[in-house]
């Protein structure tokens, strides 16, 4: 059974640089893209961005200029930074596992535990 | 990219049958189909209902199902039960030389 654990720290203050991380555990890397996607309170779900197995990375548009996803195979674990922190980017952040072929092919299909984060002075 | 837009809002009747669409463009749900649909219940992560448009992961129940029909996908619930009252969100890749991907607007799914 494959989880996803997710954790670091959810309580920033403005300016700072979140870091969060989900660790893979009981499948493999390869054949799939590992995405993570935010929620703000009370709305709907964002694309943040997402990297490939051989480390291609993605991002939204709107946060490419802050945002930063790697991978490290020896520990099976995807992280996520994004600096310059501000209110606007408080919620839920997920990360999910795409596979790239196959059941499931294109699709989120499954996710980590969800890590709140709050920015706030 | 803009999201896709789905109602925000849709109700059914215990045994009733309803659809939820997901309207997008030619760059996106038009342009694959890579589209796939999700539950979430409050305070949890989405799951999982339906991939390549009308695809159902194994354990996921047929009352589930999906289709498309050009810009728009739909996802389909007959036999409407209480524990199906949710949010779904659509989701689809995007035709842009960013390889985004979009989500819905979501939708809030009220048993009656």
């Amino acid at each position: 059974q494959v989880l996803l654990r997710q954790w670091g720290a959810g309580l920033l203050k403005p300016s700072e640089t979140l870091s969060l991380f989900c660790d893979v555990s009981g499948g493999s890397f390869s054949g799939f893209y590992w995405t993570w996607i935010r929620q703000p309170p009370g709305k709907g779900l964002e694309w943040v961005g997402d990297i490939s197995h051989s480390g291609y990375t993605n991002y939204t548009p709107s946060l490419k200029s802050r945002i930063t996803i790697l991978l490290d195979t020896s520990k099976k674990q995807v992280s996520l930074k994004l600096n310059s922190m501000t209110a606007a980017d408080t919620g839920v952040y997920f990360c999910a596992r795409v596979p790239s072929y196959g059941s499931g092919k294109g699709a989120l299909d499954i996710w980590g535990q969800g890590t709140l984060v709050i920015v706030s002075s | 990219h803009s999201a896709l837009t789905q109602p925000a809002s849709v109700s059914g009747s215990p045994g009733q049958s309803i659809t939820i669409s997901c309207n997008g463009n030619s760059s996106d749900v038009g342009n694959f189909n890579l589209v796939s649909w999700y539950q979430q219940f409050p305070g949890k992560a989405p799951n999982l209902l339906i991939y390549e448009v009308n695809k159902r992961p194994s354990g996921i129940s047929n009352r589930f199902s999906g289709s498309k029909s050009g810009n728009t996908a739909s996802l389909t619930l007959a036999g409407l039960q209480a524990e199906d009252e949710a949010d779904y969100f659509c989701y689809s890749y995007v035709n842009s030389r960013t390889f985004e991907k979009v989500f819905g607007t979501g939708t809030k799914v009220f048993v009656l």
